[in-house]
């Protein structure tokens, strides 16, 4: 079926380093792309979203990259910091449907100071 | 404003039992959606309301129905509990219909079944 493919499963990084997360999607109608962010314990929370006439979106320390012939999109994340610490789920919109998104299994992201 | 709240934060129940989880907005948000989540499975979506009346499935609608009480209300509602239904819900609500505006989500309930 349609689904979100997302890697890796878990990233160790030392803080200041950059950290990237790399989602692959199926259906090539899918046209939204939003990142959440969700710290251990706590509800996940939108941190940036691209949609496919962009192919770049940058918030501060953050960025998202958009590969509509490959069927990917990126998280970057530079200058890392303690802080960044979460799990991240990558998700797109899959199957035309307007209400439902889909979620990648999530990232652990771990940043060592 | 609270945002978006759940009750109850944490629950447990026997196979066979039945219980309803309750999600409440204040933000005057036309959608709302519930969602479960598993370790290593991400956010899988049970069911959603797109506006107050309406009600349709998600990815994983097989064991639960939900009401849409009012704008601020939605609730879900497990009939028979079996331990596969064990997993951290969450509710979610975003301001337009549709899902190209951000989703803003309750602080979930952890739910066992034994």
């Amino acid at each position: 079926g349609e689904n979100v493919e997302q890697h890796p499963s878990t990233l160790s990084v030392q803080e200041g380093d950059s950290a990237v997360i790399k989602c692959t999607y199926s259906d090539s109608a899918s046209n939204y792309f939003p990142w959440y962010k969700q710290e251990l314990g706590k509800r996940p929370q939108l941190i940036i979203d691209i949609r496919s006439n962009v192919g770049e979106k940058k918030d501060q320390r953050i960025a998202v990259t958009l590969n509509k012939t490959a069927k990917h999109f990126s998280l970057h994340i530079t200058e890392t910091q303690p802080e960044d610490s979460a799990v991240y789920f990558c998700a797109a919109v899959i199957g035309g449907s307007n209400y439902k998104l889909t979620f990648g299994k999530g990232t652990l992201l771990t940043v060592n100071p | 404003n609270a945002g978006v709240t759940q009750t109850p934060k944490f629950q447990v129940l026997k196979t066979g039992q039945s219980m309803t989880l309750q999600c409440a907005q204040d933000m005057n948000h036309n959608s709302m959606y519930w969602y479960r989540q598993d370790p290593g499975m991400g956010l899988r979506l049970i069911y959603y309301s797109a506006s107050e009346g309406t009600t349709d499935k998600g990815e994983v609608p097989n064991g639960y129905n939900v009401s849409r009480l009012n704008k601020r209300e939605f609730s879900l509602r497990l009939e028979s509990a079996a331990p596969s239904q064990t997993s951290v819900y969450f509710c979610a609500s975003s301001p337009l219909a549709g899902v190209y505006n951000e989703q803003f989500f309750g602080p979930g309930t952890r739910l066992t079944v034994l």
